[in-house]
């Protein structure tokens, strides 16, 4: 079974500090990670994909990668009230499958 | 824009009750789209994955009587639940395999909020 997890949260930070979020994943062969961010009552949006260890900067986000670890994580530098969300980790599995493996979200809050 | 349009975007019915929901892809053929649902505070669950010209392939406790998907040409697929029930309340939403261009591994569509009175 091909699992992703999050923190589910709450996660609660004041306005312009930065916000963490970790994902593990199970499938040790897994080639490509993404993060999606989901509005109360929308579909996902993507914000950042990354597909080889180390950092990827785009923005205010930052995403990391360690496949030894297992491990993503997505950074939100000077947090606004607007990334209020629930941020989704998700996982193509090796093997070629188009199927994303989502965690269950962590629910940032992001206090004025 | 939107790659991938679902519609309806809402639907309120009474248990008992059949409702189909539509997802196209816009300017692309797909021959695979997936579909998803979301109850309040889950993740997205996929349900199942529909084949143009082909049965659809559905995950594992998924019910394949109760959840009917069609992808009857290259551009629509369908998702019938059938003779609904309260427990089938949830945010349903397809999505497509992104395309090659977009950098995007799936176009999701707006998803489909499903109320069963």
């Amino acid at each position: 079974q091909k699992e992703v997890e999050q923190n589910s949260g709450p996660l609660s930070v004041p306005e312009g500090a930065i916000a963490s979020l970790n994902c593990t994943y199970s499938d040790r062969g897994s080639q490509s990670f993404f993060w999606y961010r989901q509005y109360s009552g929308k579909s996902p949006e993507l914000i950042m994909s990354i597909y080889s260890n180390g950092d990827k900067e785009d923005g205010r986000f930052t995403a990391q990668l360690n496949k030894a670890s297992q491990y993503v994580s997505l950074l939100i530098r000077d947090s606004q009230p607007s990334d209020s969300a629930t941020y989704l980790c998700a996982v193509l599995p090796a093997g070629g499958s188009e199927k994303l493996v989502f965690g269950k979200g962590t629910k940032l809050t992001v206090n004025p | 824009g939107a790659v991938v349009s679902q519609h309806p975007s809402w639907v309120i019915c009474k248990s008992g009750t059949s409702v189909k929901i539509e997802c196209r892809s816009l300017d692309f053929q797909a021959t695979t789209m997936f579909w998803y649902r979301q109850f309040p505070k889950q993740s997205l669950m996929l349900m199942a994955t529909s084949n143009e010209g082909s049965k659809a392939t559905y995950e594992q406790g998924v019910e394949k009587d109760k959840f009917l998907i069609n992808h009857a040409s290259l551009t629509l697929s369908t998702l019938t639940v059938t003779s609904a029930h309260p427990e089938d309340s949830s945010f349903y939403i397809c999505s497509a395999p992104g395309l090659i261009y977009s950098n995007q591994p799936q176009h999701f569509g707006d998803g489909t909020r499903l109320s069963i009175l």
